[in-house]
């Protein structure tokens, strides 16, 4: 089972600032790993696939980047609506895999 | 629009069973292989299982194989989750979803979720 390890745990950010989510897998995963985010109560949302291939209707803020077996989401400059949970997942063996989260807080 | 309604979960004893559905609609069903995915309170998701679109392809979490089985009915755009021999740490939120495309096992839609609880 690929394993998929998020840091930090917590990002404590202010609204404008950028910021820097890594996941890193336990082996290569290729370029097949997916990005969702999660707010209370709410289902997640895919945001990336594949790496850094953004999903219908993503704001542009939101990249995805790396290969292997490190990985970066970025969210360029934040907005209120992205103080969420964001997750990980890796679509390169079965079983499919979830990284723990990230949550990002309003600082 | 696409939408994936769940139901099913509740409250069930140790040992019991229980059938989640999965109603779709907005999206042509039978196309996209289906996934199953739970997250126990206060925690992050985990895979469960995930069925092709024919019903001929299964695949199940170690955690849960054996004791649950994945199904759909494509005449009415729905997916099921039987899950039989119930135990504590399967209590969860457990979400449909679809898949992005055929090819790809991310998911772009989700239901709401479901809940179910195992406890005496």
């Amino acid at each position: 089972e690929i394993v998929l390890t998020q840091s930090p745990a917590t990002l404590s950010l202010s609204p404008g600032e950028r910021a820097t989510l890594s996941c890193r897998a336990s082996q290569s995963v290729r370029s097949y790993l997916a990005w969702y985010q999660q707010k209370p109560g709410q289902a997640p949302r895919l945001l990336i696939y594949d790496a850094s291939n953004r999903a219908t209707g993503i704001p542009a803020r939101f990249s995805g980047s790396g290969s292997g077996t490190d990985f970066t989401l970025t969210i360029s400059s934040l907005e209120s609506e992205d103080f969420a949970v964001y997750y990980c997942q890796q679509r390169s063996n079965w079983p499919l895999t979830f990284g723990g989260g990230t949550k990002v807080e309003i600082k | 629009e696409v939408q994936l309604l769940e139901s099913g979960g509740g409250l069930v004893q140790p040992g019991g069973s229980l059938r989640l559905s999965c109603a779709a609609s907005g999206f042509t069903f039978n196309d996209y292989a289906m996934t199953w995915v739970r997250q126990a309170p206060g925690k992050g998701l985990e895979w469960v299982s995930t069925i092709s679109t024919s019903d001929v392809i299964t695949y199940y979490a170690d955690s849960v194989k054996g004791r649950f089985t994945i199904s759909r009915d494509n005449s009415k755009n729905t997916l099921y989750l039987q899950m039989n021999s119930l135990r504590a740490d399967d209590t969860a939120v457990y979400y449909c979803a679809k898949h992005y495309s055929s090819s790809t096992s991310v998911f772009d839609y989700w239901g709401q979720g479901t809940l179910v609880t195992v406890s005496s």
